[in-house]
């Protein structure tokens, strides 16, 4: 199984507080993503990274930061949790196509429960 | 515009039969991937198969399979001898290679019940 780790797992928190969730990977993967899941949404991405410092946004990015100062953190920042942010987080990595061998296949991490009263 | 569409919120198999999932894309891209993973109720994301659009072939894992069709731009996949474990929400997923930035956007998922 590929290195990810989320932290927190779980967490609940009131609307207007900030929030940061962490990834952390030990495949030294260059590419990482965050998505948010929601029934009858699927997956759906919110920021990417192809590299330290470079991140680009996602289908729903309004609401969130995110930054990469190490290869190995991903962090997403919630600036002011609203309760529209409620939902499971996961973090997820892969390996650029053009390598050989790659297909780009996501490896992810466990998810994260977020619920914002 | 919805990139990737799967059109069974649910479906209900006996066990032992053979389950086609379905999945239409739309990109005007030459080169992309496509993906299927599985989500058991416990929650893991679990790659399943992948398909890049120059593969001749369809891809098979195992009881796995991938029935591309390129020109009605679908990717259905096959599960045959459905087993009660094959119970879980399962979603298509595609990369386009156009951007260079390999990000994967997803569809809504289809809940699988395998029926003992």
């Amino acid at each position: 199984d590929a290195g990810i780790t989320q932290s927190p797992r779980h967490k609940v928190t009131e609307t207007g507080t900030p929030v940061t969730l962490r990834c952390h990977q030990t495949e030294n993967h260059r590419y990482m993503y965050w998505y948010r899941q929601d029934p009858g949404h699927g997956l759906r991405l919110i920021h990417y990274s192809y590299g330290v410092k470079d991140t680009d946004k996602g289908e729903v990015s309004d609401g969130y930061s995110v930054s990469r100062s190490k290869t190995e953190d991903f962090l997403l920042t919630l600036e002011s949790a609203t309760s529209s942010q409620t939902s499971v987080y996961f973090c997820a990595i892969s390996e650029p196509v053009l390598e050989q061998g790659s297909t780009g296949e996501l490896f992810f991490g466990e998810g994260s429960r977020l619920t914002v009263l | 515009a919805q990139k990737i569409t799967q059109t069974q919120p649910g479906m209900f198999v006996q066990e032992k039969e053979a389950v086609t999932l379905d999945c239409t894309y739309d990109t005007s891209d030459p080169s992309y991937g496509l993906f299927w993973y599985k989500q058991p109720s416990s929650g893991e994301m679990i790659f399943l198969i992948y398909q890049g659009s120059y593969d001749q072939q369809n891809a098979t894992e195992g009881r796995y399979s991938l029935n591309f069709q390129k020109a009605r731009k679908s990717a259905n996949l096959v599960i045959s001898a459905s087993q009660l474990g094959d119970s879980a929400m399962y979603f298509c997923a595609m990369r386009e290679d156009m951007n260079r930035d390999d990000k994967i956007i997803f569809g809504k998922g289809t809940r699988l019940h395998i029926l003992p």
